[in-house]
């Protein structure tokens, strides 16, 4: 079945370092990739999504590429802030649900 | 506009007893999902409702069950509460139409979550 591998957390960073997060997919056909965050006591948000390849999803200063080729949608940011601190999930649209990987905490000190 | 809106926010149950949980989607959204989120399993798809009919189902067992009112509002209830069974439940709702065969992903927003803890 369809399946989301994401790097496992947590992610400790300076702020204004660079983010990438890690996340590869398994999936029959072509699915949408979505990256979510969930801050502290909330739900989840979607932060950007990409429906096919080559596709960049980018918002927040945040951005991800959807590649086919290595099935893979990685999160990165240039400049990391403080308010950045929360749990991201990688997620694909496979068979109308949402499909999540384990999720990386990432946690950003001044 | 408002949000998802889930109550209770917070439950404490016993093994064994049962719980409702509610979830009041956007206005306008038909389409309600329920997630299971834990720390050992993540983010699991329980069910979807649209036009107060179950369209889509995940692998959990029958004590977990759901339903839809007219108004699009949906509950979800678990019987025989077991330990495991703690967690936070989260509702989402999107604009899905019932139009089959779109290629348009159907934006899903998340309500803040209910969190149940069996004791």
């Amino acid at each position: 079945g369809d399946s989301v591998t994401q790097m496992e957390g947590p992610v400790t960073l300076s702020e204004e370092a660079f983010l990438t997060i890690n996340c590869t997919y398994t999936a029959t056909g072509y699915p949408s990739l979505f990256w979510y965050v969930q801050y502290p006591g909330e739900g989840l948000q979607l932060l950007l999504k990409a429906t096919k390849a080559d596709d960049k999803g980018s918002n927040k200063g945040f951005e991800a590429t959807y590649r086919k080729e290595t099935t893979s949608f990685h999160l990165e940011k240039g400049s990391v802030q403080v308010s950045d601190s929360a749990v991201y999930f990688c997620a694909l649209d496979g068979s109308e649900k949402l499909v999540f990987g384990k999720g990386t905490k990432l946690t950003v000190n001044p | 506009k408002a949000g998802v809106t889930q109550t209770p926010r917070y439950l404490i149950k016993t093994r064994g007893q049962q719980v409702t949980l509610s979830c009041s989607p956007i206005s306008g959204h038909r389409s309600v999902s329920w997630y299971q989120q834990t720390p050992g399993q993540g983010l699991q798809f329980l069910f979807e409702y649209f036009s107060e009919t179950q369209r889509n189902k995940g692998n959990f067992p029958g004590r977990f069950s759901g339903r839809q009112f007219s108004n699009s509002r949906s509950e979800m209830n678990v019987s025989t509460l077991e330990l495991g069974d703690s967690a936070l439940y989260l509702c989402a709702s999107s604009r899905y139409t019932g139009t089959s065969g779109s290629s348009s992903y159907n934006e899903q927003f998340f309500g803040p979550g209910t969190r149940l803890t069996v004791l």
